[in-house]
This record gives structure tokens, C-alpha cells and sequence, in this order.
């Protein structure tokens, strides 16, 4: 069973460069979710996809971040410019469909991708 | 909007004392409930769920939690907690609506067990 994958795992980057991670979800499920996680916090949701289609950004999701997921499979989470308060995990989920009941749309994770600016 | 409390940041026991972390949650709706552990160098991974039922439900490693409707509580308990067990410890809860899956996390809670 092949879980989520995110790459890189690590990345350090200069301030004001720009960074892009990817997420390869579960292979039958079609919804997928970025969190950001800092030291001491929980996990913030900043978007989801449903197949192709970007249904929800948080208030989080500044316009120097960008999500996509083009043909419903991967997707990428890009950030411009970046500041030294992006530094954090960044976190992928995905999530089969809800007509299977008996999956409550439990979110599954991938490992996360550090990210530093320095 | 939905929102979760975590009770307790840090919790330090010894083998084998029971555990009880606590976890609210705002929304008035039908929801999920999730419990999350993170073992140090791993990734989150699903403890237990509750979405109908019977609100007492049991996960792996003898875990187990009771979604009490009238409090808005989801407390996450072991009777005998092990070393193994040090992690950290995250409620979530995902609101059943028309639109919206995301799914909001507590902010954790530590814990440590001594051997």
C-alpha cells in the first residue's frame, strides 16, 4: 500500500526565492489537503482539491501561495518570495470519497516537507 | 467556525499510570472526531475515529476515546500507558457539511512517559 509522498523533504532556501513542494496522494483517493505545521502547533489547513478543482483556500494561503493539481492526481504547493515566517512543515493529505461511509473522510498524511529560509 | 482545544500542552507519567488527554471541539453540526499521534521522527498517523455509533471507540495500541455529544468532548484515554507511548497527541475534527471537508487540529499535546 502505497502511502502519501511529498518531495523534497527538506528544503532551505534564501529569503525572496521561490520554492515549489509536490504531494503524490493515495492512488484512489481523489481529495487532497495542504496543511502548514509549526513547532508547538497543530497541523492549519490552508487548502483542499477535490479531483482537479481547488474548493477551499484558508485565510492562511497568502497570494505568494499557490496550489494546483492539474489532472487530479498530484499536486503542487508553490510559494513566491518567500519570508522567514514560511519556515515550516508543509503537510499532505488526501482522502477517499465520501460515499464509503465507513472512511468518515479520515485524512491520511505524508511525511511533510521541511522548510527553512534563511 | 469550527475549533478544537487541547487541554493540556505537556503531560508527563510514569509506566504504566492511566492517561486521559482532553479534547473539545466547536460546531453544532454532525461531525468526525479523530485522535492523531505523532512518534518523534514519524509522521502523523490515525489513532481512532468516530464519525457514528457507539461513542465509545477503541484505536490501536489499547487506546481508545468517548465522544460525549452534550460536552463537545473527545478525551482520549489508556489505561496503562507504556514508554512507547511518549508522542505527541492531536484531536481533530472534521464537520459534515454541504462544501467543506477540511478537517481542524487541535494544538497537541505532549506527552512523555518515564520508564
Amino acid at each position: 500500500d502505497t502511502g502519501v509522498s511529498q518531495d523534497p523533504r527538506h528544503k532551505i532556501t534564501k529569503r525572496g526565492q521561490n520554492v515549489t513542494f509536490r504531494c503524490d496522494p493515495i492512488s484512489e483517493h481523489n481529495r487532497l489537503y495542504w496543511y502548514r505545521q509549526t513547532l508547538g502547533q497543530g497541523p492549519e489547513f490552508l487548502t483542499y482539491f477535490q479531483n482537479e478543482a481547488q474548493l477551499e483556500k484558508s485565510r492562511l494561503l497568502s497570494d505568494r501561495f499557490s496550489a494546483e493539481r492539474p489532472k487530479g492526481s498530484f499536486s503542487t504547493l508553490e510559494i513566491q518570495r518567500t519570508e522567514q515566517g514560511d519556515s515550516a512543515m508543509y503537510l499532505c493529505a488526501s482522502s477517499r470519497p465520501d460515499r464509503e461511509e465507513s472512511s468518515g473522510n479520515t485524512i491520511y498524511f505524508g511525511e511533510g516537507s521541511w522548510l527553512t529560509v534563511v | 467556525a469550527q475549533s478544537v482545544s487541547q487541554h493540556n500542552h505537556h503531560v508527563i507519567l510514569s509506566e504504566a499510570a492511566s492517561l486521559e488527554l482532553g479534547c473539545n471541539y466547536s460546531y453544532g453540526g454532525t461531525v468526525n472526531l479523530f485522535w492523531y499521534v505523532q512518534y518523534p521522527g514519524q509522521h502523523l498517523q490515525l489513532l481512532l475515529k468516530y464519525f457514528s455509533g457507539d461513542p465509545l471507540v477503541k484505536g490501536i495500541k489499547g487506546f481508545e476515546a468517548e465522544f460525549i455529544k452534550s460536552k463537545f468532548s473527545f478525551n482520549l484515554r489508556k489505561p496503562s500507558v507504556q514508554w512507547s507511548d511518549t508522542a505527541e497527541y492531536f484531536c481533530a475534527v472534521n464537520a459534515r457539511r454541504i462544501g467543506g471537508f477540511k478537517t481542524i487540529f487541535g494544538a497537541g499535546t505532549r506527552l512523555f512517559v518515564k520508564a
